[in-house]
């Protein structure tokens, strides 16, 4: 089945730091979702987004629709510990099953203390 | 409290053997999904159903079956016939209208097979 590609796949950042992590897709969709999940658990919703060139924020979290209806960003300011965990984006495209989401493969994000 | 829940947390199984993994949620949602998670990897979706007494094929439904007997609870059952059955199972449900699509997660059942 289709994925996103989700970029970059890890990363490590000084407590404090700014992050920045995108998804990108090749056919059009009508909604992106970010996740976070911890080892062990299931993914938690972050951010929902419906509509292109859509900015939300959710705390220190800011996600933003593409204007390409193609991609989406996420990002984190002033990291923390328990920012630690894998960050997954998902979408539907026009035309997909309403309800069914695709996801990218996470972006593994760890904090040096 | 709303949610959905997952048992067991950790499962164990020999080869051959049939297993059940059980969802349950109470948020009153329409569908319910199973994915599959391995290592490094992405959520692939095994099984979904939008309504009761009906279920669709997801990405990787090979080897394994479902039922949607009641709007709260989509139990998987991973057959002997999956041969890398090893991996984290989640469950989600979502509502179907409106153009939402936000999907929900259990806690996760980690299957072994031994």
């Amino acid at each position: 089945g289709q994925q996103l590609n989700q970029s970059p796949q890890s990363m490590f950042i000084q407590e404090g730091e700014d992050v920045s992590m995108n998804c990108t897709s090749s056919s059009i969709f009508n909604t992106w979702l970010w996740y976070k999940q911890d080892p062990g658990e299931g993914p938690v919703l972050l951010i929902a987004l419906y509509k292109a060139g859509e900015l939300t924020s959710n705390g220190r979290l800011t996600a933003q629709f593409g204007i390409t209806r193609k991609d989406s960003f996420l990002n984190i300011s002033a990291s923390i510990p328990s920012d630690v965990g894998i960050y997954f984006c998902a979408g539907q495209n026009y035309g997909g099953s309403q309800g069914n989401l695709i996801f990218g493969k996470g972006t593994k994000l760890s904090v040096k203390p | 409290d709303g949610g959905i829940t997952q048992s067991p947390k950790y499962l164990f199984r020999k080869e051959g053997q049939n297993v059940t993994l059980s969802c349950e949620q109470n948020l009153n949602h329409d569908a319910m999904y199973w994915y599959r998670q391995d290592p490094g990897q992405g959520l692939r979706l095994i099984y979904y159903s939008q309504i009761v007494n009906d279920f669709q094929k997801g990405d990787i439904a090979e080897g394994y079956s479902v039922s949607r007997e009641k709007k709260e609870s989509f139990p998987l059952t991973v057959t002997s016939a999956q041969k890398n059955p090893t991996a984290f199972y989640l469950c989600a449900s979502s509502i179907v209208a409106g153009g939402r699509n936000e999907q929900f997660f259990g806690p996760g059942t980690r299957l072994t097979v031994l």
